[in-house]
């Protein structure tokens, strides 16, 4: 079954606008969440990743919120630019059991101008 | 540095073959991993090694599926008598230690007819 849930399974934003993308997980073992971003043709690459001690972290235009009680985790793209127009992928690993990631779903990004 | 390679990047084969995938992880990373992403999908973890040693190999959906990485760098994922529902794209990642930021490769996209 699918261990990390993520939604939506697209999105369109104006560009100045803010992206935000969902996951849910369930296995209380994971305690390392990163989001990948894919371009057409492109392996997945490492946007910004949390560990669950914090609540929130920030790179750039780029944050993590996260709620451990809730087992939920978000990304949120201020600002969204055209060229931030990818497929968003979060994930969850079990690090301490081996360091395996397990997908969502995806989620398509358009950002217009 | 160079980053992940894989070959070749596309295969076409004929049901009943088997073919041999090769990843080549980059230089002095410790653990690699096996995915396979069916198109609008997120990667599905299928194994694992740290150094030549298999750590698991739960996400492998048959016995046809097989992976070896005998000197700890190159790894090669082997389908034996492949079907038509092994079509897929089949992506490498390594990382520098056995958790941690995976990095990933182009792929092999396997085309079974």
């Amino acid at each position: 079954q699918q261990q990390v849930k993520q939604s939506p399974q697209s999105l369109i934003v104006q560009k100045g606008g803010i992206s935000i993308i969902n996951c849910a997980y369930e296995n209380t073992a994971f305690d390392y969440f990163p989001w990948y971003q894919q371009f057409p043709g492109k392996g997945p690459a490492l946007l910004i990743a949390i560990r669950p001690d914090v609540s929130e972290k920030k790179e750039g235009r780029f944050t993590i919120s996260f709620n451990k009680s809730a087992k939920q985790f978000s990304l949120h793209i201020m600002d969204s630019q055209p060229g931030d127009s990818a497929t968003y992928f979060c994930a969850a690993s079990p690090t301490s059991g081996g360091n395996q990631f397990y997908f969502g779903t995806g989620t398509s990004l358009t950002v217009i101008p | 540095g160079a980053g992940v390679s894989q070959s070749p990047r596309y295969k076409v084969t004929k049901r009943g073959q088997d073919v041999a995938l090769r990843c080549d992880p980059i230089s002095g990373h410790v653990s690699l991993y096996w995915y396979r992403q069916a198109l609008g999908q997120g990667p599905e973890f299928l194994t694992y090694f740290n150094y030549e040693a298999q750590q698991d190999k739960s996400g492998l959906p048959n016995d046809r599926f097989s992976a070896e990485r005998p000197e700890g760098s190159i790894s090669t994922l082997t389908i034996q008598r492949t079907e038509q529902r092994d079509s897929a794209m089949y992506r490498c990642a390594s990382s520098a230690a056995s958790y941690g930021t995976q990095y990933f490769g182009p792929g092999t996209r396997l085309l079974v007819l």
